[in-house]
């Protein structure tokens, strides 16, 4: 099993539509967790980060369930804005070899 | 507030020839520093961290290598590239005893 998967996409969803993304991970010790959206040809920028059981910012929501060892993103209302690649990361306990998901793409249609 | 640079923006070279990219972070003392490639179309692979000034750790064996000459930069080098070596290279910093990262804006680099 890879240490971080996520659900390979693409996603494409009408404006307005509700969508969601999962990640799967393998080190039951990871404590914290991070989305980061990814435009084309551009670096990765922090999107949520996610600690307990889950992380709500606006019409983005982050759930965490650590029975299963996945996290979800949930975004609500799509905007064209929100077409972007998803990038799931698992830092690792106490070690510094971040790893990152393959990401999933999202594109939002008019 | 914090800000990393990386330059060039871009680069097209050719096949065996050096590479020196450079990373600088301001506004924060003792970051992590990390050097990330993507290549087309795929995820990112961690090559390098460092976590002080002349410590280096390499994730992934290859022709490139990494130093940490000052506390806020970090150069990603090569003494010949490979057409392999094409692709996207971000530098990203965390600070000390936190997990959130931060990415600059990347060096895209084409081997020809």
């Amino acid at each position: 099993r890879k240490e971080v998967e996520q659900d390979p996409g693409p996603f494409n969803v009408p404006e307005g539509a509700t969508v969601a993304f999962n990640c799967t991970y393998s080190n039951s010790a990871s404590q914290s967790f991070f989305w980061y959206r990814q435009d084309c040809r551009k670096e990765p920028k922090l999107l949520m980060s996610v600690y307990s059981s889950g992380n709500e910012d606006g019409r983005f929501t982050a759930q965490l369930n650590r029975a299963s060892q996945y996290i979800s993103l949930l975004i609500r209302d799509s905007k064209l804005s929100d077409s972007a690649t998803y990038l799931c990361v698992v830092p690792p306990p106490g070690g510094q070899n971040f790893v990152f998901g393959p990401g999933t793409r999202l594109s939002v249609l008019p | 507030s914090q800000t990393i640079h990386q330059w060039p923006a871009t680069l097209v070279q050719p096949v065996g020839s050096p590479l020196s990219l450079e990373c600088t972070v301001e506004g924060t003392s003792n970051p992590n520093l990390y050097w990330y490639r993507q290549a087309a179309g795929r995820g990112l692979q961690l090559l390098f961290y460092s976590v002080g000034i002349g410590q280096i750790s390499s994730e992934v064996p290859q022709n490139l290598s990494a130093s940490r000459p000052q506390d806020r930069q970090f150069i990603l080098s090569s003494k010949k590239l490979l057409l392999s070596d094409s692709g996207f290279y971000l530098c990203a910093w965390n600070r000390l005893g936190t997990d959130t990262q931060y990415f600059g804006p990347g060096t895209r680099l084409t081997v020809l």
